[in-house]
């Protein structure tokens, strides 16, 4: 059974501060890797994918990858009330299914 | 702009009043998907099509069905709701490479269902 593990939150953090979200995955062959967040009542929107290891970057965002240690993190630098919403992290392994965490719901505080 | 677009956006319907939930995409991806997410869980996958071919999730109900009459298209068909289904039914659509795995999903706006 893969599992996708996320820590449910709440997390809060203060307005300008690094909101950092961390998920753990338990299939050694998954291949891609991808943030999506989902705000209250809408559907998810796709924030970051991330296929090698290491970091990558888009504007405030930075995804981290470390498949040694089945491991893949989301930084939201200079965190704004907007960013409050949950976050998904999705799995694939080269099929066509994409596997789920149960999300990390984030708050940030004006 | 290329989408995925779902109808209706919201549905309310009787206990084991059949409902029907549509959804097209202009992405001409090659595989399609529904999730059923009910509040503060994350989306569970109930079946997808790769092409025409259909794959069910083994803890899926057979109260759920689903058609894909063409790429475009494709239909989430309740058959009897029950109080439980009472969720937001997402459609979802990705492209799977030969080269192996499927890209990123594209999320619809979702269609949420309340079942009385």
């Amino acid at each position: 059974q893969k599992e996708v593990e996320q820590n449910s939150g709440p997390l809060s953090v203060p307005e300008g501060a690094i909101a950092s979200l961390n998920c753990t995955y338990s299939d050694r062959v998954s291949q891609s890797f991808f943030w999506y967040r989902q705000y209250s009542g809408k559907s998810p929107e796709l924030i970051m994918s991330i296929y090698s290891n290491g970091d990558k970057e888009d504007g405030r965002f930075t995804a981290q990858l470390n498949k040694a240690s089945q491991y893949v993190s989301l930084l939201i630098r200079d965190s704004q009330p907007s960013d409050s919403a949950t976050y998904l992290c999705a799995v694939n392994d080269y099929g066509q299914n994409f596997v789920f965490g149960p999300g990390t719901r984030l708050s940030v505080l004006p | 702009d290329a989408m995925v677009i779902q109808n209706p956006r919201y549905q309310v319907t009787q206990f084991g009043k059949p409902v029907t939930l549509s959804c097209s995409q202009t992405l001409n991806h090659n595989v399609m998907y529904w999730y059923q997410q009910k509040s503060s869980q994350a989306p569970k996958l109930l079946f997808h099509y790769y092409d025409k071919d259909f794959n069910n999730e083994a803890d899926t109900p057979d109260n759920f069905q689903s058609r894909r009459p063409n790429t475009s298209f494709c239909f989430l068909d309740i058959r009897s709701p029950g109080l439980g289904d009472t969720a937001m039914y997402l459609c979802a659509t990705s492209r799977d490479q030969t080269s192996g795995g499927s890209d990123t999903q594209y999320f619809g706006p979702g269609t949420r269902l309340t079942v009385l």
